[in-house]
């Protein structure tokens, strides 16, 4: 079964500056999706960032990027020149592209605080 | 452009009660999926469906049913409520199964 831990349940960083957010999985799997979802106080989960196993290359967002290390098995996101906007929990997360076992899988998840 | 619609967005229910959700995908969306998330806890999936029949299931429980109408729509039945069924419930759609999925607003339940 796969699984997702992310060891920081909670960072605060002032504004502007950059904050890299950790995760790790395990998995058998050689192609899957990996996700960073942002939810904010109004609770709805925004997708962030996605990255497929099989691309060696980062994915990019504007300030948004990851840093995925696969024989490591670790996906970390790296936001920079942070803004108060960004203050939410973060949660990573795993996504096998089967037919029939599509159903993501959440880590615990990382509230992020933007201090002014 | 279009999101996932959720009704009702909140809903307090007593404990014994029915509830039931609602999830409108996407159009163009035939796999719709729904999770749920309890308190201060990351979401769950509880179970999905494509092309209007069962796809996969996971944690839900037996009390818990669901199905997905011709027009896509999916419905998520909630009986004999429990203190312990007050989560956030999200419904996400995707194109297809094993692609990317999105996310409704979700319905906040409260048992009392």
């Amino acid at each position: 079964a796969q699984t997702v831990t992310q060891s920081q349940p909670e960072m605060s960083v002032q504004e502007a500056e950059t904050v890299t957010l950790s995760c790790t999985y395990d998995t058998s799997e050689s192609n899957y999706y990996l996700f960073w979802y942002k939810q904010p106080p109004s609770r709805q989960m925004i997708l962030v960032i996605r990255q497929e196993a099989y691309k060696q290359q980062n994915a990019t967002e504007n300030r948004f990027s990851v840093n995925f290390q696969k024989a490591a098995k670790s996906f970390s996101l790296k936001i920079s020149d942070s803004q108060l906007g960004d203050t939410a929990m973060y949660f990573c997360a795993f996504m096998k592209p089967l037919n029939r076992d599509d159903k993501i899988i959440f880590g615990k998840g990382t509230r992020l605080h933007i201090l002014p | 452009a279009a999101g996932v619609i959720q009704s009702p967005r909140h809903l307090i229910k007593e404990k014994r009660e029915t509830a039931t959700l609602k999830c409108y995908p996407i159009p163009r969306h035939d796999t719709v999926y729904w999770y749920q998330q309890g308190p201060g806890q990351d979401p769950q999936f509880l179970i999905s469906f494509y092309e209007k029949m069962q796809s996969d299931k996971g944690s839900i429980p037996d009390r818990f049913s669901a199905q997905q109408f011709s027009d896509y729509h999916s419905e998520l039945n909630m009986s004999s409520l429990e203190l312990g069924d007050s989560a956030l419930y999200f419904c996400a759609s995707s194109r297809d199964r094993g692609y990317e999925q999105y996310f409704g607003p979700g319905t906040r339940l409260t048992v009392t």
